[in-house]
């Protein structure tokens, strides 16, 4: 099984709700990751987790929060956000984040601020 | 530094007609070389990959041959099918971090 979910697949916001994006893997890969992609552009990376700890933040506004409560999940919390953030955000998993192991990604969750 | 460069799009072909998609790299030390599709509304899929030099990485009828004297990794089919539009990404990953092209978009006409 090569999959990852997420949920939800749309999301529609105002900029003082809070959210939260749900990710889950069950290959048992100890690194995660969170995307951000607009349309017509590369996925930007946003946070790594490896093996449950937060690695690499890519300066990313506070207004996301990242979580991962175990090796199989990752949540991507949302607050106070701006238009300028609606896009695709896409999670990835892969075995390590210290070899070079091809990622899978899940099919990302809509987001549009309101 | 570590870099990809893709080929511009569009590219728009004819159902059958023979696909390239040039990409090269830049890196330091031995990268692993991927090939993502993504279609519309959807994340990516992984499509192939090759994991050093002369590897051949092969999926669906789609073909890359890493190639360190050239620091190439262009994607090839023989005969595209409406169901190929998507757009594709190059990638590499140093063992430290990925890095995506800027992604070709192919539209395959019947």
């Amino acid at each position: 099984d090569t999959e990852v979910t997420q949920t939800p697949k749309h999301l529609v916001m105002g900029m003082t709700n809070k959210k939260s994006l749900k990710c889950e893997q069950h290959m048992g890969h100890r690194a995660m990751y969170w995307y951000k992609q607009k349309a017509k552009k590369p996925p930007e990376l946003m946070f790594v987790y490896s093996y449950e700890k937060l690695s690499i933040n890519e300066s990313v506004p506070s207004r996301f929060s990242p979580e991962c409560p175990n090796s199989s999940l990752l949540n991507l919390h949302l607050h106070a956000l701006q238009p300028e953030d609606s896009a695709l955000y896409l999670c990835a998993s892969s075995r390590n984040d210290r070899e070079a192991y091809e990622q899978y990604f899940g099919p990302g969750t809509r987001l549009t601020v309101t | 530094g570590n870099s990809v460069t893709q080929m511009e799009g569009p590219v728009t072909l004819s159902e059958e007609a023979f696909l390239t998609i040039n990409c090269t790299y830049t890196a330091t030390g031995y990268p692993s070389l991927f090939w993502y599709v993504q279609y519309p509304g959807e994340g990516l899929q992984l499509l192939l990959k090759a994991t050093k030099a002369d590897d051949k990485g092969s999926n669906k009828g789609f073909e890359a041959t890493y190639r360190k004297e050239t620091t190439s990794f262009h994607l090839e089919k023989g005969s595209v099918q409406v169901s190929d539009s998507a757009v594709y990404f190059c990638a590499l990953d140093t063992g430290n971090q990925f890095y995506f092209g800027t992604g070709t978009s192919l539209t395959v006409i019947p």
